[in-house]
């Protein structure tokens, strides 16, 4: 199936470090999710986002909806250590009765302490 | 507390014996789905459920089956495991057209 391209695949930061990653689509989409996978556990939402050029906050995160509707971007800023896991994308490009989302691989955080 | 829960964790098993992966939620929430992650391929639907009794395919159905008597409840079931459906499991849930959807805790399959 489709898939977002989501990058970088991985990062390892030192604490107090900013990180940014993105996704990005060959389709349009009306929606962009971002989730966290704390290792040995499933994913949680952390922000979701349904406008262009839509700029939200959950806490340190930060995340844009891109006004071309093709990428989004997180922003984490000052990371600690409990900001270590995987990092989702995800988009859906209509609201369908399954409203099925497209995801991407992941971008797996590392934190030194 | 609102969750969603998984059996088993973890299940090493053989090729062709028949196994069922529980699921169970206690939000009352009408959709449900399974996902398994691999690496490299990220999280795929395997199948869903708008509400009891109505299910339908995701990306991956092949070797699957699940059912939806109960609205709480979401078995997947692999009725001739193989070892390519060694993976991840992944059980959601949500409340109607929302998009925050609740995961399990995973369920860690080997078949050998």
């Amino acid at each position: 199936g489709q898939q977002l391209n989501q990058s970088p695949q991985s990062m390892f930061i030192q604490e107090g470090e900013d990180v940014s990653m993105n996704c990005t689509s060959s389709s349009i989409f009306n929606t962009w999710l971002w989730y966290k996978q704390d290792p040995g556990e499933g994913p949680v939402l952390l922000i979701a986002l349904y406008k262009a050029g839509e700029l939200t906050s959950n806490g340190r995160l930060t995340a844009q909806f891109g006004i071309t509707r093709k990428d989004s971007f997180l922003n984490i800023s000052a990371s600690i250590p409990s900001d270590v896991g995987i990092y989702f994308c995800a988009g859906r490009s209509h609201a369908g009765n399954n409203r099925k989302l497209i995801w991407g691989l992941g971008t797996s955080l590392a934190v030194n302490p | 507390e609102a969750q969603v829960t998984q059996n088993p964790r973890y299940l090493i098993t053989v090729t062709g014996k028949k196994l069922t992966v529980t699921c169970s939620q206690n939000m009352n929430h009408e959709y449900m789905s399974w996902y398994r992650q691999d690496p490299g391929l990220g999280l795929r639907q395997i199948y869903y459920s708008m509400n009891v009794e109505v299910t339908d395919k995701g990306d991956v159905p092949e070797g699957y089956k699940v059912s939806r008597k109960e609205k709480r409840n979401f078995p997947l079931i692999l009725e001739s495991p193989s070892p390519n459906q060694t993976s991840l499991y992944f059980c959601a849930s949500r409340l109607g057209q929302t998009d925050t959807q609740y995961f399990g805790p995973g369920t860690r399959l080997t078949v050998l």
